[in-house]
């Protein structure tokens, strides 16, 4: 089936750093990827979605400046959080939908940051 | 707005028995219903995606069902093994490019 690969797993970073995650569809091209944040016991929270070639387009109120989305290829999207704060800590998710518009959505593993 | 509802947010089960998982949803107008499966500390593992136009997938010991009109789907799973044990999302699109709207999950524990 359809593989989603997302790395790092997890990651600690201190304050004021910044950290990389990206998320590779490994079988599959992927024209639209998907950034979410997930806290505990709580749903996923869909941060911005990505278009290869294109600018992502964010939710409202995520932060586009301090979430550097950047989709450069049909198989792979980056999240940078830029200046990381403590309350920058969560779960990061990342998926990946085929070319068509009826293909199921295929997700990593998730990367946990914890920002110190 | 769209809203997805999943209760009870945990289920204890004895293993081997037939369950199901409920999930409604607040606007009837969707494009399709997706079940997930997610591990502690996991991503998300597709299950079953059925579309607005259908009424039931099946996959094994899983089969998942859409009432559009009553704003409900129910994942059914058969015969539950230890394994099963995880937290179950469903998720809806209403459009064929909008973004999907989750629930919070049920976390099923299946006792040995």
């Amino acid at each position: 089936g359809a593989v989603v690969s997302q790395h790092p797993s997890w990651v600690i970073c201190k304050s004021g750093t910044s950290v990389k995650i990206e998320c590779r569809s490994l079988d599959f091209q992927a024209t639209t990827m998907f950034w979410y944040r997930q806290f505990p016991k709580q749903s996923l929270m869909l941060m911005a979605t990505s278009n290869e070639g294109s600018k992502a387009t964010y939710e409202q109120g995520v932060e586009k400046d301090k979430f550097l989305i950047n989709h450069a290829s049909l198989t792979l999207s980056t999240l940078t959080v830029t200046s990381a704060h403590p309350e920058d800590s969560s779960f990061y998710i990342c998926s990946a939908q085929g070319t068509g518009t009826n293909s199921p959505l295929h997700f990593g593993n998730g990367t946990r940051l914890t920002v110190t | 707005k769209q809203e997805v509802t999943q209760i009870p947010a945990a289920l204890s089960v004895p293993e081997g028995e037939n369950l199901v998982l409920n999930c409604s949803f607040t606007d009837s107008a969707i494009y399709n219903l997706q079940w997930f499966r997610q591990d502690p500390g996991k991503g998300l593992t597709s299950l079953l995606l059925i579309q607005s136009s259908q009424r039931e997938q099946t996959s094994g010991r899983l089969n998942a069902s859409l009432d559009k009109s009553s704003g409900r789907s129910t994942l059914y799973i058969a015969a539950s093994q230890p394994g099963d044990s995880a937290t179950y999302l469903c998720a809806v699109r209403t459009g064929a490019n909008s973004k999907l709207t989750f629930g919070k999950g049920i976390t099923l524990s299946v006792r040995p």
